[in-house]
């Protein structure tokens, strides 16, 4: 079953709290993403673990830091957030292994007041 | 010219109406296509691969033209399901090693 979870399903939090944001697969799949997505926008890459190694969409700020304590779980830590990043944020994985279809979890609807 | 292009409609379909979506791409070297499917406030999911000889699941039939750059989704006999947004996905690789890149969308509606 291709199944992706993530946690919460929803998460409100002022500019000055930490957060963390969990997605976990048990596909045994080598790749995770985080994406945000704002309101009729595509998703927007953030960060790649592929074979345990971290990539980064550069334009990303640096309050935002992802965590990848196994090959089945990655965090999003949040910190010092701004209201613009209110989004949708999406954990995805993919098994890697000339295979690039990506299956996405439920997203974390985050609102930062 | 953006990497991933599509009419963003909407297009309003009676039931039972035949639609086909239109996407090209940018990057000559992608490898790997898919359209995916998302609803309103929910994660886009998988609707199929897309293979250069073209391949079809039930009502959707998708082809891809390498030469064009180009990849197409049709969808026969449309249900009030069907009723999401279309995102047509390029795999492409970069320094981050391979990364998918999202069309904008195409919004479907089909009305009974």
């Amino acid at each position: 079953d291709t199944e992706v979870t993530q946690t919460p399903k929803h998460l409100v939090m002022g500019m000055t709290n930490k957060k963390s944001l969990k997605c976990e697969q048990h596909m045994g799949h080598r790749a995770m993403y985080w994406y945000k997505q704002k309101a009729k926008k595509p998703p927007e890459l953030m960060f790649v673990y592929s074979y345990e190694k971290l990539s980064i969409n550069e334009s990303v700020p640096s309050r935002f830091s992802p965590e990848c304590p196994n090959s089945s779980l990655l965090n999003l830590h949040l910190h010092a957030l701004q209201p613009e990043d209110s989004a949708l944020y999406l954990c995805a994985s993919s098994p890697g292994q000339g295979s690039y279809e990506q299956y996405f979890g439920p997203g974390t609807r985050l609102t930062v007041t | 010219r953006k990497e991933v292009e599509q009419d963003p409609g909407p297009f309003n379909v009676p039931e039972g109406a035949t639609v086909a979506f239109n996407c090209t791409y940018s990057n000559s070297a992608s490898q790997s296509f898919f359209w995916y499917r998302q609803d309103c406030r929910k994660e886009p999911k998988l609707l199929m691969s897309v293979y250069s000889s073209g391949n079809e699941d039930g009502r959707f039939t998708a082809q891809l033209n390498r030469a064009s750059q180009y990849i197409s989704l049709l969808i026969r006999d449309s249900k009030l399901s069907d009723s999401a947004t279309y995102l047509c996905v390029v795999n492409m690789w970069n320094q981050a090693g391979t990364a998918l890149i999202f069309g904008k969308g195409t919004t479907l509606s089909v009305s009974s």
